[in-house]
């Protein structure tokens, strides 16, 4: 099983500044990671897939990078309605399907 | 605009069985690959089943495996989740999600419902 691990488990940037979040896979998954962001009491959505291939709708101040077993989605410069925890997960070698444990970005 | 509803969720007694239904519209369901999801309360996700269109190819997390099946009706737009012997390890916001592109990851979720099971 790939093992998605997420760092740091919490992120306090103020609003403008720039936040990356980071995964690491415990084996290479190629370029097969997605990222979705859920706020409190919401289901979770789609940000990136493919690693730097925004989702619909979704902002370009979000990007996301990475090959292999290390990943990385940069918020460029924060908006309060950023809050929220954001999940890497990978669909190289699956199943099972794996999310990391999460990045809580509080602003 | 896809739109995907949980519903089903209630509360069980430990070793008791539940059907969750997720209703999709806005979209041709039978065109698309779907899953099933959950969130244990404060915890992170958990992906827990899969199946394609014609439901030839299905898959579960070993945490579920042979107590939950995973089916869909194509003609009314419904996936299923039949879980069975369930235990307080299952509590969690179940939430089914559409796979855009038959690759494994999900572009569009419904708002979950919620499972508890407790004596």
């Amino acid at each position: 099983e790939v093992v998605m691990m997420q760092s740091p488990a919490t992120l306090s940037v103020s609003p403008g500044e720039r936040a990356t979040l980071f995964c690491r896979a415990n084996e290479s998954v190629s370029n097969s990671v997605s990222w979705y962001q859920q706020k409190p009491g919401q289901a979770p959505r789609l940000l990136m897939y493919g690693v730097y291939i925004r989702a619909t709708g979704i902002p370009a101040r979000f990007s996301g990078s990475g090959s292999g077993t290390e990943f990385s989605l940069t918020i460029s410069s924060l908006q309060s309605e950023d809050a929220a925890t954001y999940y890497c997960q990978q669909y190289k070698k699956w199943p099972p399907l794996t999310f990391g444990g999460g990045t809580k970005v509080e602003i | 605009q896809v739109q995907l509803v949980e519903s089903g969720g209630v509360l069980v007694k430990p070793g008791e069985s539940l059907r969750l239904s997720c209703a999709a519209s806005g979209f041709n369901f039978g065109d698309f690959y779907m899953g099933w999801i959950r969130q244990a309360p404060g915890k992170g996700l958990e992906w827990i089943s899969y199946m394609t269109v014609s439901g030839t190819s299905i898959y579960y997390a070993d945490s579920v495996k042979g107590r939950f099946t995973i089916s869909r009706d194509n003609g009314k737009n419904l996936l299923f989740l039949q879980m069975d012997s369930l235990t307080a390890d299952d509590t969690a916001v179940y939430y089914c999600a559409r796979d855009w592109r038959a690759s494994g990851w999900f572009d569009s979720w419904g708002q979950g419902t919620l499972v508890t099971v407790s004596s």
